[in-house]
C-alpha cells in the first residue's frame, strides 16, 4: 500500500488564493520531503522537512509535520499562474534502507 | 535547473528493438535513480546505484538493466521492448543516499508500438 498519499488529488484556484495540499504516511519516516512537476518534465525538489522538525518556510512556501497525526501540509500563498503543476510528496521511512516513496501527486491549477 | 541530462526526450519504437536510455550528471553525486512513472500516477523505483560498479534494483520489478561504469553516467537498457515497456522513465542522483534531495533529470517518455 502507498506510503504517501497526497490529498487531495487535485485542486484548482484562483491567482492569489492560497493553496494547501496535504500528505499522509503510514510509518515513521526520517524526513519529508515536496517536489513539483511541471507537465512532462522531471521533479525538481521544493523543501525537506526532518521528522524532529515543526514548520518550515521557503519563499511562499510553509511545510508543516505532525509526526504523531503521520501527516504534513504545504502552503503556496498567494499563489501564481506559474505555479500551475503535480505536487508530490516524499517520505524516507526509518529501517527501509532510506529510500524515498513518492505519493500519486496532487495536480494544482491555478487560474490566470 | 539541475546538472542532470536524459536523451532521448521521446522515443516511439516497434516491440522488439533494443533501446539504451541515457542519463548523466556533472554534479559528481555517487548515488543514481531510475523511475518510471505513468501519467498520473506516482514514482516507482526500478534501479538505483551507490556509486561506480555498483547497481542493485529497486522495489518495482522491470525487465530493464542498468550499468555505472563511470560516475557521471547511469544508462538504462531494454534488451526487447514491448509495448508493457511504455512509460516517462525519470533519471535522478543524489550527494547522499536516499534521504538526501534528489535532483531528476527532465525525464524519456517511451512508446512502444
Amino acid at each position: 500500500s502507498q506510503q504517501g498519499e497526497e490529498d487531495p488529488q487535485a485542486l484548482s484556484i484562483q491567482e492569489g488564493e492560497n493553496a494547501t495540499m496535504n500528505c499522509s504516511y503510514k510509518t515513521s519516516i526520517n524526513n519529508l520531503q515536496w517536489y513539483r512537476q511541471n507537465s512532462g518534465r522531471g521533479l525538481v525538489h521544493l523543501i525537506l522537512i526532518r521528522s524532529n522538525e515543526r514548520e518550515k518556510h521557503s519563499g511562499r512556501l510553509r511545510v508543516t509535520l505532525d509526526t504523531s497525526k503521520k501527516s504534513s501540509s504545504l502552503l503556496i500563498t498567494a499563489s501564481r499562474a506559474a505555479d500551475t503543476a503535480s505536487y508530490f510528496c516524499a517520505t524516507d521511512q526509518t529501517g527501509a534502507n532510506s529510500k524515498l516513496t513518492f505519493g500519486k501527486g496532487i495536480t494544482l491549477s491555478v487560474r490566470p | 535547473e539541475a546538472d542532470i541530462y536524459q536523451t532521448p526526450r521521446y522515443l516511439v519504437i516497434g516491440t522488439g528493438k533494443k533501446i539504451t536510455l541515457e542519463c548523466s550528471q556533472t554534479m559528481g553525486h555517487d548515488k543514481m535513480y531510475w523511475y518510471q512513472q505513468d501519467p498520473g500516477m506516482e514514482l516507482h523505483l526500478i534501479h538505483y546505484s551507490y556509486g561506480v560498479n555498483s547497481t542493485e534494483k529497486g522495489d518495482l520489478s522491470s525487465e530493464s538493466t542498468v550499468s555505472r561504469i563511470r560516475t557521471e553516467h547511469f544508462p538504462l537498457t531494454l534488451e526487447s521492448a514491448r509495448p508493457s515497456h511504455t512509460s516517462q522513465y525519470l533519471c535522478a542522483s543524489s550527494e547522499y543516499w536516499g534521504s538526501d534531495t534528489q535532483y531528476f533529470g527532465p525525464g524519456t517518455r517511451l512508446t512502444v508500438l
